[in-house]
């Protein structure tokens, strides 16, 4: 079974861009969760889609939003990008019954210039 | 945003030692995950725990979902070089498509 995939896998984008990273889940999985990794902050979580409708929710601002297709690929979305916003993004997807263990995908490394 | 406390931050030990690490919270979780991460790559899966005082083994690795449901131990027995890498706690509470991660545990192993 193909794992978690994530493209592109590196991106350079100018601050006050926008971006928009893709996520495929493993086949079955209907989560989709979205985790920014920094060295400062370390993971820390986006939100979730589950059947297209974003389920949980972190504390990040409205420039950083998502959405889920019924295929349950999903994309996440960078607006207005800041310095800041450089990071690798996990993607990671899951099955909505037990044991709901959450697979990552291999990241999107972000770089904001 | 939230993060576990995780411990140690670093770990530099010879191949063949026995490797500890830890990981507690203010918070009680239903589940707790450890996670192996590798450069360039995305946190693997290695062991899962879903009752608290559970005690799970993969191979050299053995962890613990501790009894106030608050912490989790892993253990790495007879520690070999591809042992090397970052190792992250995770903990979910009610929310099932939310993890919240420790800030990890660098391991070196040196042969």
């Amino acid at each position: 079974k193909a794992g978690v995939t994530q493209t592109p896998r590196y991106l350079i984008k100018t601050r006050g861009q926008q971006v928009t990273l893709s996520c495929s889940p493993i086949s079955g999985h209907r989560s989709v969760s979205w985790y920014q990794q920094t060295p400062g902050q370390g993971l820390q979580f986006l939100f979730e889609y589950f059947s297209e409708t974003q389920r949980n929710k972190g504390n990040f601002p409205g420039r950083f939003s998502g959405r889920q297709f019924s295929n349950s690929r999903s994309e996440m979305n960078v607006s207005t990008l800041e310095l800041g916003d450089s990071a690798l993004y996990l993607c990671a997807s899951s099955l909505d019954t037990f044991p709901y263990e959450q697979y990552f995908g291999p990241g999107t490394r972000l770089t904001v210039t | 945003g939230q993060q576990l406390n995780q411990s140690p931050q670093s770990m530099f030990i010879q191949e063949g030692e026995d490797v500890s690490m830890n990981c507690t919270s203010s918070s009680i979780f239903n589940t707790w995950l450890w996670y192996k991460q590798d450069p360039g790559e995305g946190p693997v899966l290695l062991i899962a725990l879903y009752k608290a005082g559970e005690l799970t083994s993969n191979g050299r690795l053995t962890a613990q979902f501790g009894i106030t449901r608050k912490d989790s131990f892993l253990n790495i027995s007879a520690s070999i070089p591809s042992d090397v890498g970052i190792y992250f706690c995770a903990g979910r509470g009610t929310s099932y498509g939310k993890l919240t991660f420790g800030q990890g545990t660098i391991l070196t192993v040196h042969p």
